[in-house]
This record gives structure tokens, C-alpha cells and sequence, in this order.
């Protein structure tokens, strides 16, 4: 069966640290993979997505990165936090008409 | 560009009452559209879709019907109970090669006994 992966469930750091957020899906290949950010009181917003290895477009102009190092692997990073990086950052990857969404991560800059 | 427009909420409604959540779209060619619900503390969780016009979505008592001519797509359910307290979020893929998903704000609704 597909899975989807997605850790640490909730991450508090301070600004100017470094963020990596993993992500893993399993019993699939080459599926496309998304980074979506939910702020406090608003909607998902489509930060990356990635159709296949080293492949990475990006939605918006951000202080954020993502790689995609192998088929299956998704990683979110920043090099340097800001205190509006706080909020809510989903995994997700699809074959054709399904997403299948990670558990989630919840992240605060302090 | 493709768009999802849903009703803002956050919406209260007593258990057995009839629920209805908006959602309009605006898109280029022909996309799925999708209902996802985040309940308390979790991801989100594919609700219902619908691939073409005039398709109907249906899980868990909940509905939606794929109307092209309104570009429509509105969530309904006759009786919701305390459980489906949750954030509901209406979504449709562009069906490009990237199969990018858009998604409305988000509707909150709360049932109480």
C-alpha cells in the first residue's frame, strides 16, 4: 500500500536557525511531490512541487528551498528562519487524480 | 490563473441540521475537483472528488456535484453531527503534467449538541 511520511510532527526554533523537514512515500515510484504551507487563519498555499528527482519548481519567492535527492524523498529546508515561516507544512504526492497528504508539521519561530 | 473561491466561515451549525459550504472555481480546460477535511490536530484527508461535469463526489454522508455551467462544486450534507467538526477545504487540480492542486481558504465548521 502507498504511505506517506512526514516528520517531526511539531518543531520549535528560533529565528536564524536552520530548518530540514523530510518527507517519504512509499509503494509508489516517480510520483509528483508538493510542499503546501497553511498560515494561522488562512489556506493552503503551494510552496514546491517536484516531478521527479533533482527537479524543483517553486510557487513562491521565499526564504525556503526544497531538494529532491531520490525518487521517494522530499525535503524541505531553510538556511536561516524567519518568524514568518511559522505555521503548518503538509506533504503530499499524487499519481493522477488522488493526493495523498502527510501527517503534517507544525512549525513556530520563537 | 486556475482558482478556488469557498465560503468563508467559520460556520456553527446544531447536530442534525443541513450543511452547505460554497464553493465556485475558475479554470482553464477541465480539472477534478476535490474536498479535503482537516479535522483537530491532523492532515488533510480526501473527503470526495469529482473528475468531470455533472460527476458526483459522495463519502461519509457528505456530497458534492461537479456543475460546469455554474462552476460549482458546493459541499452539502443533510444531518452533520459533532464529528464532522473540522476545516473543510474545497481544491481542483489543473490535470497539467505537474497535477497541481489549488485550494479555496478553508471553511471551519463547528457542530454543537
Amino acid at each position: 500500500s502507498q504511505t506517506i511520511h512526514q516528520w517531526p510532527a511539531t518543531l520549535v526554533q528560533p529565528v536564524g536557525s536552520p530548518l530540514s523537514l523530510e518527507c517519504t512515500v512509499e509503494g509508489t515510484s516517480n510520483p509528483n511531490l508538493y510542499w503546501y504551507r497553511q498560515a494561522a487563519g488562512r489556506g493552503l498555499q503551494l510552496l514546491f512541487y517536484s516531478v521527479g528527482i533533482g527537479q524543483i519548481s517553486s510557487e513562491v519567492p521565499q526564504n525556503l528551498s526544497a531538494s529532491r535527492p531520490q525518487d521517494r524523498q522530499f525535503i524541505l529546508s531553510s538556511k536561516k528562519l524567519l518568524l514568518s515561516d511559522s505555521g503548518f507544512y503538509l506533504c503530499a504526492w499524487s499519481l493522477q487524480y488522488g493526493y495523498t497528504f502527510g501527517s503534517g508539521t507544525r512549525l513556530t519561530v520563537v | 490563473g486556475d482558482s478556488v473561491t469557498q465560503m468563508e466561515g467559520p460556520v456553527t451549525l446544531s447536530e442534525e441540521a443541513f450543511l452547505t459550504i460554497n464553493c465556485t472555481y475558475t479554470a482553464t480546460g477541465y480539472p477534478s475537483l476535490f474536498w479535503y477535511v482537516q479535522y483537530p490536530g491532523e492532515g488533510l484527508q480526501l473527503l470526495l472528488k469529482a473528475t468531470k461535469a455533472d460527476d458526483k463526489g459522495s463519502n461519509k454522508g457528505f456530497e458534492a456535484t461537479y456543475r460546469k455551467e455554474t462552476t460549482s462544486f458546493h459541499l452539502e450534507k443533510g444531518s452533520v453531527q459533532v464529528s464532522d467538526s473540522a476545516v473543510y477545504f474545497c481544491a481542483l487540480s489543473d490535470q497539467t503534467g505537474a497535477n497541481n492542486l489549488f485550494f479555496g481558504t478553508g471553511t471551519r465548521l463547528t457542530v454543537i449538541p
